[in-house]
């Protein structure tokens, strides 16, 4: 089982849709979670990162739920420009601290 | 926020050639430093981290002498591919965190490396 699973997708979905991303997590002392965005021959760049009481940033919510090992993103009102790939990213204690990327999900936003 | 540079953006060479890429943090101290790979339509792979004063640690299967990364200072490290081949070939990023863990990474633009 990988560390850290996502939907690859693609999701097609319509602009102002409503469209929720999934994550799942192997490891139960993972401490810290993040969604990072990355277009296409570009660096991934950090969205936000994901608190247990949940947060919202804007069109964004995102939310942990540490029982499942489970985090979400909510992307509301749909724009072209949201088309990119969304990783979930894990910070897992090991030997320190080590990241673990998901292999992304894959948003296409049409007009 | 935080801005990590890289540089440089594109390579083109030869098989056989040496490439050093360059990570820079420019608003802050990186104690910790990350090196990735991304292939065509795959995702990030990690290669090596590196501490700021001490040797990297590289993931299974990432040749360390073929891959030198020196992080001789907490705002520069440097990936350093030895004698690079067309299987070489590949998008690297680097990324940096100004804590040792429990933060995000901030990643630089890429360097996007073309063997012939």
């Amino acid at each position: 089982r990988k560390e850290v699973e996502q939907d690859p997708g693609p999701f097609n979905v319509p602009e102002g849709a409503t469209v929720a991303f999934n994550c799942t997590y192997s490891n139960s002392a993972s401490q810290s979670f993040f969604w990072y965005r990355q277009d296409c021959r570009k660096e991934p760049k950090l969205l936000m990162s994901v608190y247990s009481s949940g947060n919202e940033d804007g069109r964004f919510t995102a939310q942990l739920n540490r029982a499942s090992q489970y985090i979400s993103l909510l992307i509301r009102d749909s724009k072209l420009s949201d088309s990119a790939t969304y990783l979930c990213v894990v910070n897992n204690p090991t030997g320190g601290f080590k990241t673990i990327f998901g292999a992304g999900t894959r948003l296409f936003v049409k007009a | 926020g935080a801005v990590v540079s890289q540089h440089p953006s594109w390579v083109i060479c030869k098989s056989g050639t040496s490439v050093k890429i360059e990570c820079r943090s420019l608003d802050f101290q990186a104690t910790t430093m990350f090196w990735y790979r991304q292939f065509p339509k795959q995702s990030l792979m990690l290669m090596a981290t590196s501490n700021e004063g001490s040797k990297a640690t590289y993931e299974q299967g990432v040749e360390k002498d073929k891959f030198l990364i020196n992080h001789a200072s907490l705002t520069l490290s440097t990936l350093t591919v030895t004698s690079a081949h067309p299987e070489d070939s590949s998008f690297y990023i680097c990324s940096a965190s100004d804590q040792r863990g429990n933060q995000p990474q901030h990643f630089g633009d890429g360097t996007r490396l073309s063997i012939l």
